[in-house]
């Protein structure tokens, strides 16, 4: 079956960088794009971006340009999120998830546990 | 960038009843148009994709409709198992995805 799991939970002071691990098993890696989506505490869902595991292809949302890095590692079934400069307003759950068409069809149908990163000095 | 706006942000209903929920998008998404579900704790749950086609293994008291612009997401009785957050999700323009705010579903 499909799992996606993601690294643990990371504290960061403002400034700093973070990367989420995204480790993939039960299917062919590279035939799926994957996203990552946050929900900040009591907020709703944020689309951050996607990458295609087969070309590396990547999209950022607005938002998140020039401050996020999106990768994948074929030889280890891995994808990764990396967000730099963070600020409070960064503390959030972070999940990837793993697109339901390998054409791209932007819809989540697998999703990892989610990762909590806290910003705080 | 294509803004969806969800209501009620919060529904009180008791289990057995009917929900209705509403995404209203800035512009229009086609069809293209998805509902999740999100307990928490859990990651959220894909339920529809493209306006109307259920997910693998989503049960069949779970329905969608609309077009354009206005979608509905549909809940025809409610199990206890239903009550949680439920967000709409647009891929109407590539590769561009946008959610909206979410409706929480409450028992009453």
């Amino acid at each position: 079956q499909v799992q996606l799991v993601q690294s643990g939970a990371e504290v960061k002071k403002p400034g700093a960088s973070v990367k989420v691990s995204c480790e993939a098993s039960g299917y062919t890696f590279n035939r799926y794009g994957f996203a990552w989506v946050r929900q900040a505490p009591g907020q709703g869902l944020e689309w951050m971006g996607w990458i295609s595991a087969y070309s590396g292809y990547t999209n950022y949302a607005q938002k998140f340009q020039g401050r996020v890095t999106m990768t994948t590692d074929t030889s280890t079934s891995t994808a990764y999120m990396e967000l730099r400069s963070l600020t409070s307003d960064d503390t959030a759950l972070y999940y990837c998830a793993r697109d339901s068409d390998p054409q791209w069809s932007g819809y989540l149908i697998y999703w990892g546990q989610g990762t909590l990163v806290t910003v705080s000095s | 960038e294509i803004v969806l706006t969800q209501s009620p942000a919060t529904l009180s209903l008791s289990p057995g009843e009917r929900a209705t929920l509403s995404c209203r998008a800035s512009q229009t998404v086609t069809r293209f148009l998805a509902w999740y579900q999100h307990k928490p704790g859990q990651a959220p749950r894909l339920l529809i994709y493209d306006t109307s086609n259920r997910a693998a293994g989503i049960p069949a008291r779970f329905s969608g409709s609309g077009s354009g612009t206005d979608f509905t997401l549909t809940i025809s009785s409610l199990e206890p198992e239903d009550f949680a957050v439920y967000y709409c999700q647009q891929r109407g323009i590539w590769p561009h995805v946008t959610f909206g705010g979410g409706t929480k579903v409450e028992i009453k």
